[in-house]
């Protein structure tokens, strides 16, 4: 069965304590990967697509990798307003092009 | 650019009461549409998607049914709520990258059935 699972579920970080989340992701096939961040209250936000392992995206503080198994959003220096909740999701190939299947998510707290 | 719009942005409907969501799209045409349930501490839950007007597949059997009677316009809907329809519904839609389509979501409305 496809999967994804996020971990921690919730994470505190010092401003400044750079540190990484982690997507683990079980599908036949990789499609495509997405990470999202979502503000309490709002839709999620887009952030990346990840397509093959070994590829890297980039923004601001943020920085996302793709292995075979699992990809990591790795945060530099955060600041408080980075703090939300990181959703991560995988498309499958072995569904339509209209099937994501999401992770519970990492909430990210950032303490001044 | 592309806008996605949802209202109302809150709803507190009484059990058994009718509902009505409705999401559109701005800057694009022929978008994929999708209707999403959000629970608190669990993932995103897809309820309905659409790749055309009058086209609807739904993944999940519920109390719920969805309409697209235009090309950007996505309507979810209750004849009537249960307290199990509470949750935060999330409207989003899709454009191709590359061999994926990229989601981009609404900003939700937060549906409480009392």
């Amino acid at each position: 069965e496809d999967q994804v699972t996020q971990s921690p579920e919730a994470l505190r970080l010092q401003e400044g304590e750079s540190s990484s989340l982690n997507c683990s992701y079980t599908v036949s096939g990789l499609r495509g990967l997405f990470w999202y961040r979502q503000d309490p209250g709002k839709g999620p936000e887009f952030l990346f697509t990840l397509y093959s392992a070994g590829e890297e995206k980039e923004k601001e503080r943020l920085k996302a990798t793709l292995t075979k198994k699992e990809s990591f959003l790795h945060i530099t220096a955060p600041k408080p307003e980075d703090s939300a909740t990181y959703l991560c999701a995988v498309q499958p190939t072995t569904s339509g092009t209209y099937k994501y299947i999401f992770g519970t998510g990492t909430r990210l707290k950032v303490l001044a | 650019s592309q806008t996605i719009h949802q209202w109302p942005a809150t709803l507190v409907q009484p059990v058994g009461s009718p509902l009505s969501l409705e999401c559109t799209v701005e800057g694009t045409s022929n978008p994929n549409l999708y209707w999403y349930r959000q629970a608190a501490g669990r993932g995103l839950q897809l309820l309905f998607y659409s790749v055309g007007i009058g086209q609807i597949s739904s993944e999940v059997p519920q109390n719920l049914s969805a309409s697209r009677p235009q090309d950007r316009q996505f309507i979810l809907s209750s004849k009537k709520l249960l307290l199990s329809d509470s949750g935060f519904y999330l409207c989003a839609w899709s454009v191709r990258a590359g061999g994926v389509y990229e989601q981009y979501f609404g900003p939700g409305t937060r549906l409480t059935v009392t």
